[in-house]
């Protein structure tokens, strides 16, 4: 089976950095993705992990240790238009199928 | 074009209506995918066509029945749904083994 945590919601102060953590229990791991979702709107891709270490793309970064089944999302200089869900998603080997996280409510505050 | 449209935008049926959802690319994707999802909670994955083929049916009841047609076409069709269906669906597309998949803005299915 797969298993996919991360925290429910989280609120930051606009400017600073947050961290959103993932942990993911799965067999057959292939790659692990971000997504950022607005309320209302189709998710949006932000990330993609399959090696260990640290990917970095402007003001997100995202980082994957596969051996602890780990990544998290790291948003550096909040804006206030960075308030959405971010869903931390892991793809399995052998398909298509990505399996998504409950996601993590950021509310970014002046 | 970047970009995966899907209509109608909002749609609102009775259980004894048949209605078909439309999802559309042009980005030559060949994997194309069906996800249903409900309020404050994630995309769940309901089906997989890969090169026009099924691939993948995550035990979807029978009254989804998706179709397609051609390469940049899917379709979900709808019948006799019940009102716990209600929920956002969404199409996505990716090429065939690519990381990313790409989103549409999704439909929002009332069922009275």
């Amino acid at each position: 089976g797969q298993n996919i945590d991360q925290p429910t919601e989280m609120t930051a102060t606009e400017g600073a950095i947050v961290q959103i953590n993932c942990t993911y229990q799965t067999s057959g791991f292939n790659g692990l993705f971000w997504y950022q979702q607005h309320a209302g709107e189709a998710p949006t891709f932000l990330s993609y992990n399959v090696l260990d270490g640290l990917e970095e793309k402007g003001r997100f970064s995202s980082f994957l240790s596969r051996s602890k089944g780990y990544s998290y999302l790291l948003l550096k200089e909040l804006q206030m238009k960075d308030s959405a869900s971010y869903l931390c998603a892991v793809r399995r080997t052998g398909g298509f199928k990505t399996i998504f996280g409950a996601g993590t409510r950021l509310f970014v505050k002046a | 074009d970047t970009e995966v449209t899907q209509t109608p935008k909002h749609l609102v049926m009775g259980m004894t209506n048949k209605k078909s959802l439309k999802c559309e690319q042009h980005m030559g994707h060949r994997a194309m995918y069906w996800y249903k999802q409900k309020a404050k909670k994630p995309p769940e994955l309901m089906f997989v066509y890969s090169y026009e083929k099924l691939s993948i049916n995550e035990s979807v009841p029978s009254r989804f029945s998706p179709e397609c047609p051609n390469s940049s076409l899917l379709n979900l069709h709808l019948h006799a749904l019940q009102p716990e269906d209600s929920a956002l669906y969404l199409c996505a597309s990716s090429q065939v083994g690519d990381d990313e998949q790409f989103f549409g803005p999704g439909t929002r299915l009332t069922v009275l």
